[in-house]
């Protein structure tokens, strides 16, 4: 099916790790975005991409890493995951218009 | 940069009444305006959105939205909610410039009440 996953929906971890959420689409669309989503701030841009191997930064791209080797793919990492990124994270891409995955609940202990 | 101001955080609402959610932004250049749903635990799904022609635009559930340009606002209105509405509303802007890059307000949760 057409569309754009996440995986996994659902993470719990510990201060310290690393972890890495996966988001893939199947419309190639060239631009792919992740944000996070925390009560009274609505959606933060992190990071997004243009095209393979093109990225930049968004509003908190602080503690996060991404890459994109291939236009479908779009991971994104915590290196040493802090509490304070515990939020879901929706990775996005774009035609005329935004279409959302369903989202990552992490949790860091 | 574009910036996007939903001013009520909550609405709450009687089922059959009318709701408007208000959204203003700030640009010094075109804008696009989207307005998207978020149902509990779910990802955002598009309404509708302003590209250009019409300021007036009708979205998906009976919803519409009026771009203002002088008052810098595309308001979402529906005239009669139900309770399948509840959910969080969330207005988005882009520009000519840089279309691909969206700005989300912080979002209204609209509450609708038997």
């Amino acid at each position: 099916d057409a569309g754009i996953t996440q995986s996994p929906r659902y993470k719990i971890t510990e201060t310290g790790r690393q972890v890495t959420l996966m988001c893939h689409q199947t419309w190639s669309h060239s631009y792919m975005f992740w944000y996070r989503q925390d009560l009274g701030h609505g959606l933060r841009l992190i990071y997004y991409s243009a095209a393979a191997d093109i990225t930049d930064k968004g509003e908190v791209p602080d503690g996060y890493v991404v890459s994109r080797s291939k236009t479908e793919n779009f991971p994104l990492t915590l290196e040493s995951a802090t509490r304070s990124q515990t939020s879901v994270y929706f990775c996005a891409s774009s035609g005329d218009e935004q279409f959302f995955g369903p989202g990552t609940r992490l949790t860091v202990l | 940069a574009q910036s996007v101001t939903q001013l009520d955080s909550q609405v709450p609402v009687f089922e059959e009444a009318p709701v408007e959610l208000r959204c203003n932004y700030s640009s010094s250049v075109s804008v696009y305006l989207f307005w998207y749903v978020q149902y509990p635990n779910q990802g955002l799904q598009l309404l509708l959105k302003y590209l250009s022609g019409s300021t007036l635009v009708k979205g998906i559930n009976g919803f519409e939205a009026e771009f203002n340009k002088s008052q810098t606002s595309f308001h979402l209105r529906k005239p009669s909610v139900h309770i399948s509405d509840t959910a969080e509303y969330f207005c988005a802007v882009s520009d000519l410039y840089n279309f691909n890059k969206f700005y989300f307000g912080s979002g209204t949760k609209l509450n609708v009440k038997p």
